[in-house]
């Protein structure tokens, strides 16, 4: 099977700006999670999808949005871009509560 | 409450043991992770551990403990290429939200 795909991998954007990231789960998988790496706060969580619903959601402000499709594609967006949200954005996917499997990661610089 | 914790780094010589001790807060738990993470790269599965007792997979082994919120990571036969951070990771809520602890560098001597 193939693994996790994200694109794209890297980013370069402004301040202010919005971006969009795309996901593509492991065929099967149903639920696709996001998370945010950075050096000082280590993988954070920001939602999961599950059946086109947002089943889970971590403590990120409302800049931060996804959505699911209905062939388990996700996408997430930040609006109004900040510095901080510098990060690599990882996508996971995976069964019902079982074994995520990650994918490569869109590694975002904001200038 | 949420924390996990970890030690931030370890080093340790190549053909040795090193363990990677993980705790954590009890309520609400539905098991625990370990990911291994080369820089630059995304996290890869290790092991998943929801009842007690030690999973064995070739040279890494996890084991658990429920009631003390405990775990380890037990690498052997230490590889260079195990130098890597490890990462421990609980689930709690239904779903699959996984809460990470800091990671553990490990750094293998020749």
């Amino acid at each position: 099977k193939a693994g996790v795909t994200q694109t794209p991998r890297y980013l370069i954007k402004t301040r202010g700006q919005q971006v969009t990231l795309s996901c593509s789960p492991i065929s099967g998988h149903r639920s696709v999670s996001w998370y945010q790496q950075t050096p000082g706060q280590g993988l954070q969580f920001l939602f999961e999808y599950f059946s086109e619903t947002q089943r889970n959601k971590g403590n990120f402000p409302g800049r931060f949005s996804g959505r699911q499709f209905s062939n388990s594609r996700s996408e997430m967006n930040v609006s109004t871009l900040e510095l901080g949200d510098s990060a690599l954005y990882l996508c996971a996917s995976g069964m019902e509560q079982e074994t995520q499997y990650f994918g490569p990661g869109t590694r975002l610089l904001v200038l | 409450g949420q924390n996990i914790d970890q030690p931030t780094e370890m080093t340790a010589t190549e053909g040795a043991i090193v363990q990677i001790n993980c705790t954590y807060q009890t309520s609400g738990f539905n098991g625990l992770f370990w990911y291994q993470q080369h820089a630059g790269e995304a996290p890869t599965f290790l092991s998943y551990n929801v009842l007690d007792g030690l999973e064995e997979k070739g040279r890494f082994s996890s084991f658990l403990s429920r009631s003390k919120g405990y775990s380890y990571l037990l690498l052997k036969e230490l590889q260079m290429k195990d130098s890597a951070s490890y990462l421990c990771a609980v689930s709690r809520a239904a779903g699959n939200k996984l809460t990470f602890g800091g990671g553990t560098r490990v750094l293998v001597k020749p």
